[in-house]
């Protein structure tokens, strides 16, 4: 079956640590995978995928089929990331989100 | 710049009350998705649309929960009777379909079912 899996709900950093989000898929295929986040009071929108090879915000993620992995990564955490990421798999036209890891970095 | 609208953004009633949450998605956008977000579910999909045509609805409690599209600017998401285990936020999501496959949220409404 097709599942995204977050471990970890919560997050904390400081300013400037090094932020890694973790995402684990189960996916029989070529996996088509998104990280979108929600900032407080906004609404869900996408960050980034993986067919772009993007770096948004100083975010990257890499897919490692492997491992079954597309961790979101950023070598330096800002007080503005604090937010809620969420991790998705495309399964036709549909997104099998994860249950979300909220993000805190303090000054 | 174009964007998801939904309507109401808050929604607090009592349980037996027939809820409807409209969704306007953004113009030329040909599929439509409503999703469900609780603290223990995340995110889940309840249904979608495309060319206002249903082709999924799995997600969704079939004897209490209805969605359409009356025209290609509204989609609706129903519920009757509601109760308290259907508090979530509930959004809209539209798509163009495109390679990219990008879907674009609105802001959620926010249902309390007393």
């Amino acid at each position: 079956a097709q599942r995204v899996t977050q471990p970890e709900k919560l997050l904390s950093v400081f300013k400037g640590a090094p932020v890694e989000l973790k995402c684990n898929y189960s996916y029989s295929g070529s996996p088509e995978l998104f990280w979108y986040v929600q900032y407080s009071r906004q609404r869900l929108q996408l960050l980034l995928r993986h067919i772009s090879r993007e770096s948004i915000k100083g975010f990257t993620a890499d897919l490692n089929k492997g491992e079954t992995s597309f961790h979101l990564k950023k070598p330096f955490a800002q007080e503005e990331d604090s937010a809620m990421y969420y991790c998705a798999l495309m399964n036709t036209d549909k997104l099998i989100f994860g249950t979300g890891t909220r993000l805190q970095v303090f000054p | 710049d174009a964007r998801v609208t939904q309507t109401p953004r808050d929604k607090v009633t009592e349980m037996g009350q027939e809820v409807t949450m409209r969704c306007q998605p953004i113009l030329g956008h040909n599929t439509v998705f409503w999703y469900r977000q609780t603290m223990m579910q995340g995110l889940e999909l309840l249904a979608y649309f495309r060319n206002r045509a249903p082709l999924d609805d799995s997600g969704m409690p079939k004897d209490r929960f209805s969605a359409e599209m009356p025209d290609a600017t509204l989609a609706t998401l129903k519920i009757q009777p509601s109760e308290p285990r259907d508090s979530a936020v509930y959004f809209c999501a539209s798509g163009s379909g495109d390679y990219y496959n990008e879907q674009f949220f609105g802001p959620g409404t926010r249902l309390t079912v007393l």
